[in-house]
């Protein structure tokens, strides 16, 4: 099992592109999440989903969108990229049964400039 | 969730027990408490989870007070690869929870 698996890994983008986070994985979880981490801080909660077709705002959800059309992706988007949005993104995703238990990918390094 | 908090920094001596606190004194009682650790910039990984009861795995140890407003994650042999941020989060409940929230951490150095 590849288990969550993010592209790409790192990616530079200008001021007002626009890009896709790409999040999959295959051990059928129900739950997925979008985090970002700023250098030094902590995660904050972007959009999460608890299954295909449902999603929900996070902590800190300006600037993004989601989508959820299978169980396996979860892809994150960018719209109008801003140096604010300067970060490492994670995605994670846990069962239903156990949902305090998430396994992370290994993140998305993004610099806006 | 329960709201947690961790001290931000603590140091340990290579091969002795790292002891890191958290306290979660608005957990209910369907909550359990968490811990992962984040090396470096990699993703976050799970360490240990526990309710009341005390938990041992490969990992580490989960100790949580009988009132279960606090707990400890012991790494019995720290080594320096133990060198890493660690969190300690309470989802509102086990099964059913969808907002998994993470706080700053505590950041532990192994000292050789």
């Amino acid at each position: 099992n590849a288990g969550v698996t993010q592209t790409p890994k790192f990616r530079i983008l200008k001021i007002g592109q626009s890009m896709t986070l790409q999040c999959a994985q295959d051990m059928n979880h129900n739950y997925m999440y979008w985090y970002r981490q700023d250098p030094g801080m902590g995660l904050k909660l972007i959009y999460y989903s608890v299954g295909a077709g449902i999603t929900d705002k996070g902590e800190v959800p300006n600037g993004y969108n989601v989508s959820r059309s299978t169980t396996e992706d979860f892809p994150l988007r960018l719209e109008l990229a801003a140096p604010s949005q300067t970060s490492v993104y994670f995605c994670a995703s846990s069962t239903t049964r156990d949902s305090g238990w998430a396994f992370f990918g290994q993140g998305t390094r993004l610099t806006v400039v | 969730d329960a709201k947690t908090t961790q001290p931000p920094s603590m140091d340990c001596a290579e091969g002795r027990a790292a002891n890191l606190p958290c306290n979660h004194s608005t957990i209910s009682g369907n909550e359990y408490v968490y811990w992962y650790r984040q090396i470096h910039s990699q993703g976050p990984q799970y360490i240990i989870h526990g309710l009341k009861n005390n938990e041992t795995n490969e990992m580490a140890s989960l100790i949580i007070t009988e009132d279960r407003k606090s707990s400890t994650l012991i790494l019995p042999h720290a080594t320096l690869r133990d060198t890493a941020v660690y969190y300690c989060i309470a989802p509102l409940s086990n099964f059913g929870n969808e907002k998994l929230t993470f706080g700053t951490g505590t950041r532990l150095t192994i000292i050789p």
